[in-house]
C-alpha cells in the first residue's frame, strides 16, 4: 500500500549545527505535507507544512523542501538548538479529498552539547 | 493560545470491557480526527468527523470503534470490546476548515492499556 517513511532512525548532531531529516513518500497523489515535531510524551505538534505546488517553504529556523520528482521531502533545521531533541515525523495528506494524514516512521533527533 | 485537550491521561482497563476516550477540540474547529500510536511506532489515522458525521476511515477503524459529537464541545472515541492490541496511544487532532491545506492540531493523547 501507500505509505511514507523516513530514512534514518536516529541522527545526532551537535549544538549549532544544521539539522537535516528526511523523508520518502510513495503516494504521488499526496498533495500536502506536513513535519511534526513530537517530544516524549506529548502529541505531535506542528513544525511547517508545504503544498505540493512549491517546492520550498521556510519558517524559523526551519525550511522544508519538496522534490515531487523523486518523491523527496527533507526538514532543515538550522543552528539546532537543546530543544529540538524530538522525534519528527513528516505525514503527507493523499489528495482527492482525503483528510486523515499519512505519518512516516519518525527520526530521532538527538543534539550534541 | 487554544489546545486540544484530552481525558483521561491514561486508562487502564481489562480486555472485552468498553472504553470511551474523551477529546475538548479547539472551539472554532471543524474538522475532528483520532489516530493512534503503538509504543515505538508510527502514528496512525483511524477517522475524520465533519458536520456530525465520519468523513473519512482507516482500515484499522472497524465496527469496534465508533465516535460521537454529543454535544458542542466534546468529541468522543467508544472502543466497545477492547482487544490487546487496542494498547496505544490515542490522539485526538482538530482543524480549522473543510479539506483544505489546514494544519491539524493534535490533543496531548490517552495512553490506553489493555490488559
Amino acid at each position: 500500500g501507500e505509505s511514507v517513511g523516513l530514512h534514518l532512525p536516529t541522527l545526532s548532531v551537535q549544538e549549532g549545527d544544521n539539522s537535516i531529516i528526511n523523508c520518502a513518500y510513495s503516494n504521488s497523489a499526496s498533495d500536502y505535507f506536513i513535519w511534526y515535531k513530537q517530544e516524549s510524551g506529548k502529541g505531535p505538534q506542528f513544525i511547517i507544512d508545504i503544498r505540493s505546488n512549491m517546492d520550498k517553504r521556510q519558517g524559523q529556523r526551519v525550511t522544508v523542501l519538496l522534490n515531487k520528482t523523486v518523491k523527496h521531502l527533507s526538514l532543515q533545521i538550522a543552528a539546532t538548538q537543546p530543544g529540538d531533541s524530538a522525534v519528527y515525523f513528516c505525514a503527507e495528506r493523499g489528495g482527492g479529498g482525503a483528510d486523515g494524514l499519512t505519518f512516516g516512521k519518525g527520526t530521532h533527533l538527538i543534539i550534541q552539547p | 493560545e487554544p489546545e486540544v485537550t484530552q481525558t483521561p491521561s491514561h486508562q487502564v482497563t481489562q480486555m472485552g470491557q468498553e472504553v470511551i476516550l474523551r477529546c475538548v477540540p479547539i472551539s472554532n474547529h471543524l474538522y475532528f480526527y483520532w489516530y493512534r500510536q503503538i509504543l515505538g511506532q508510527k502514528v496512525e489515522f483511524l477517522v475524520s468527523f465533519y458536520n456530525n458525521e465520519i468523513s473519512e476511515k482507516s482500515e484499522i477503524f472497524d465496527d469496534q470503534f465508533s465516535v460521537e459529537r454529543p454535544d458542542g464541545s466534546n468529541f468522543t472515541l467508544k472502543i466497545r470490546s477492547t482487544k490487546l492490541e487496542d494498547s496505544a496511544m490515542y490522539f485526538c487532532a482538530s482543524s480549522a476548515a473543510i479539506a483544505s491545506y489546514n494544519e491539524q492540531f493534535f490533543g496531548p493523547g490517552t495512553r490506553l492499556t489493555v490488559l
